[in-house]
């Protein structure tokens, strides 16, 4: 059971460039969301998917698109790169969609836009 | 609006001390209430949480937090520190029945643990 997992680890980009992030979970997951990671703002929700074919917006979701085709994967797509997406990102899959429920992380994906 | 924030964004102690990382969080409902861990170069793991049955929560690794309606607090204690406690920890809340778990979080609480 390898939980969830993300592709690239790094990844540098030059302004304008796009670029998918990977993330999938082998647990068959309902619910899977990605959040950035900026220093001194804690974690901040940029999508999420309440199952297949269904996705929305978190708190940041400018220059983020998603989709979701399959429950166990839930790609980010950078469409244009901007050196303010400079971020940890990570992905994260829970059971239900309750608000009680425990979210599971991956390893996150370090990018840096020039 | 929901909001969470973490009192201090560094708290060092010494090996054997009492950790004490504190969490406020402002809610109009009853919020459900999460403590996470982040270790150097890894994502983030469950502490413990708060789902509205009992107030005082234990979680892993020794690590046991309050929930306090009045103070609208739920601060992560653990009374004696091991060196492979220093991590950054991350209170969230998620807010109400039937919510599709979106987690708010507060900035983090890099915890420093010296010999």
């Amino acid at each position: 059971n390898a939980g969830v997992t993300q592709t690239p680890k790094f990844q540098v980009l030059k302004t304008g460039q796009s670029m998918t992030l990977q993330c999938a979970q082998d647990m068959n997951h309902e619910y899977m969301s990605w959040y950035r990671q900026d220093p001194g703002m804690g974690l901040r929700l940029i999508h999420y998917s309440v199952g297949a074919g269904i996705t929305d917006q978190g708190e940041v979701p400018n220059g983020y698109n998603v989709s979701r085709s399959t429950t166990e994967d839930f790609p980010l797509r950078l469409l244009s790169a901007a050196p303010s997406q400079t971020s940890v990102y990570f992905c994260a899959s829970s059971f239900g969609t309750g608000a009680y429920n425990e979210q599971f992380f991956g390893p996150g994906t370090r990018l840096t836009v020039l | 609006a929901q909001s969470v924030t973490q009192l201090g964004s560094h708290v060092s102690v010494s090996e054997g001390a009492l950790v004490l990382l504190r969490c406020n969080y402002s809610s109009s409902v009853p919020p459900y209430l999460f403590w996470y861990v982040q270790y150097p170069n890894q994502g983030l793991q469950l502490l413990l949480k708060y789902t509205s049955a009992a107030t005082l929560v234990k979680g892993i690794n020794g690590f046991e937090a309050e929930f306090k309606k009045s103070e609208t607090s739920f601060h992560l204690t653990k009374p004696s520190a091991h060196m492979r406690d220093a991590a950054e920890y991350f209170c969230a809340v998620s807010f109400g029945s039937g919510n599709t778990g979106k987690l708010i979080f507060g900035q983090g609480t890099t915890l420093q643990v010296k010999p």
